[in-house]
């Protein structure tokens, strides 16, 4: 079974730039999650959808982050414009349902520098 | 939130097995316990996952405390590649912990 892919792995964009991180979750995995991981800091939740809508953004910083699920499958979380401090590693789950007793399967992630 | 309590870092040797706890004693009744971890440079990896009984899987053991205030994941034989982050997380659905909050986990070292 294939996992949670993610493009790119690295990026570099100086600060007030636009950046888009790709993610492919496990097929038929209807919840997806991205996480924000600073480092020495365990995972943030940033957003959660639930096939194609949202269920949780809560921690979304919504004036600069906006991420979209198109058609239940792929996702894209994007930032415009980055600043110094979302320099971190962003990360992407899925799992078969939003239920605690599915577990969440991570990609290895995408790690942003913001200089 | 509930939380989870867990130690900053401990040591194991190679082959022997490890105990690493994990205090929770505001858990609801709705509240599983997940565990993940995450090597060096890696995405989180879910270890296991138990409510109320104890749990086993190819991986590791789930002791949960009778009264479910605390738990213990279990390592029979560890190996050098379980040198990583646990985290002790509480995931109810539909409840206060609907979502995975990572702390800081327990860095687990071990020793050749």
């Amino acid at each position: 079974e294939a996992g949670v892919a993610q493009s790119p792995r690295y990026k570099i964009i100086e600060k007030r730039q636009s950046v888009a991180f790709w993610c492919n979750p496990i097929s038929g995995h209807a919840t997806l999650y991205w996480y924000q991981q600073i480092l020495g800091q365990g995972p943030k939740l940033l957003i959660q959808f639930q096939n194609n809508g949202v269920v949780d953004d809560s921690q979304l910083p919504k004036d600069r982050f906006s991420a979209e699920r198109l058609k239940g499958v792929d996702s894209t979380l994007k930032i415009q414009p980055a600043k110094l401090e979302d320099s971190a590693v962003y990360l992407c789950a899925s799992s078969l349902a939003w239920t605690a007793s599915y577990e969440q399967y991570f990609g290895p992630g995408t790690r942003l520098t913001v200089t | 939130d509930a939380k989870t309590t867990q130690p900053n870092s401990m040591e194991s040797n190679e082959e022997e097995p490890v105990h690493l706890p994990c205090n929770h004693s505001t858990i609801s009744g709705t509240d599983y316990i997940h565990w993940y971890r995450q090597l060096p440079s890696q995405g989180p990896e879910y270890v296991i996952h138990g409510l109320t009984s104890n749990v086993n899987n190819r991986m590791a053991s789930l002791a949960i405390a009778e009264d479910r205030k605390s738990s213990t994941l279990i390592l029979h034989r560890a190996t050098l590649r379980d040198a990583a982050v646990y985290y002790c997380i509480l995931f109810s659905y539909g409840g206060a912990t609907n979502k995975l909050i990572f702390g800081t986990g327990t860095l687990l070292a071990v020793q050749p």
